[in-house]
């Protein structure tokens, strides 16, 4: 079974522009979840979407946002890049099938704005 | 104020000694999940711990589930090289909006 995939794996952008990042969940399941980790720090939770729908969203500013298909994989948008949200964004999925909340995490993008 | 609280931060130690890392809150947890992640990748689940006071074990890695689901400790015995990453814990409070709350974690380096 493929576990959850992300693209791309690097992406390097300019203050300003924007970036768009892509998480396809492990299959079946329908909630995916975006976090931020800045270099050697915890996770930082941004947005929860579940079948379509955006369920909650962590403390960070609307230019980070995001969308979820109907075939339950996300995008997460940042607009107006600062230098500051260089960081690994990670997706993570989950099923409502299972009987504990876990949560299993893609690979990352690492984004770098100069 | 973090929600989940681990200790220590960071750690170094020598291969083949043991260690215990914790994870404690002043909340009441339904599950809590351990998960190591390694540079430049995304973290990987360990274990679920879901009985107050349970006990699991996955070869050298011992993780237990305080008796009030407060709480959680991961003890390694002979660590090895390989050993070496980022652990952290994520609480399921069934109410929070996020569903899973991660600690800080904690940054083990093992030395050859």
């Amino acid at each position: 079974e493929a576990g959850v995939t992300q693209s791309p794996t690097h992406l390097i952008k300019t203050r300003g522009q924007q970036a768009t990042l892509r998480c396809s969940p492990i299959s079946g399941h329908t909630s995916v979840y975006w976090y931020q980790q800045a270099l050697g720090l915890g996770l930082q939770f941004l947005l929860w979407y579940d079948e379509g729908e955006e369920r909650n969203r962590g403390n960070f500013p609307p230019r980070f946002s995001g969308r979820q298909f109907p075939n339950y994989s996300s995008e997460l948008n940042v607009n107006a890049l600062e230098l500051e949200d260089s960081a690994l964004y990670l997706c993570a999925s989950s099923s409502k099938g299972e009987p504990t909340e876990t949560q299993y995490f893609g690979p990352g993008t690492r984004l770098l704005v100069l | 104020t973090q929600l989940l609280e681990q200790s220590p931060q960071f750690l170094s130690i020598q291969e083949g000694e043991n260690l215990t890392v914790y994870c404690n809150s002043s909340s009441v947890f339904s599950s809590l999940q351990w998960y190591r992640q390694e540079p430049g990748e995304g973290p990987v689940l360990l274990v679920t711990v879901v009985t107050g006071g349970e006990v699991k074990k996955l070869k050298r890695l011992t993780f237990q589930f305080g008796d009030a689901r407060k709480d959680s400790s991961l003890h390694i015995t002979a660590a090895q090289t390989g050993d070496t990453g980022l652990y952290l814990c994520a609480g399921d409070r069934r109410a929070s909006g996020s569903r899973l709350t991660f600690g800080e974690g904690t940054q083990l380096t093992v030395n050859p």
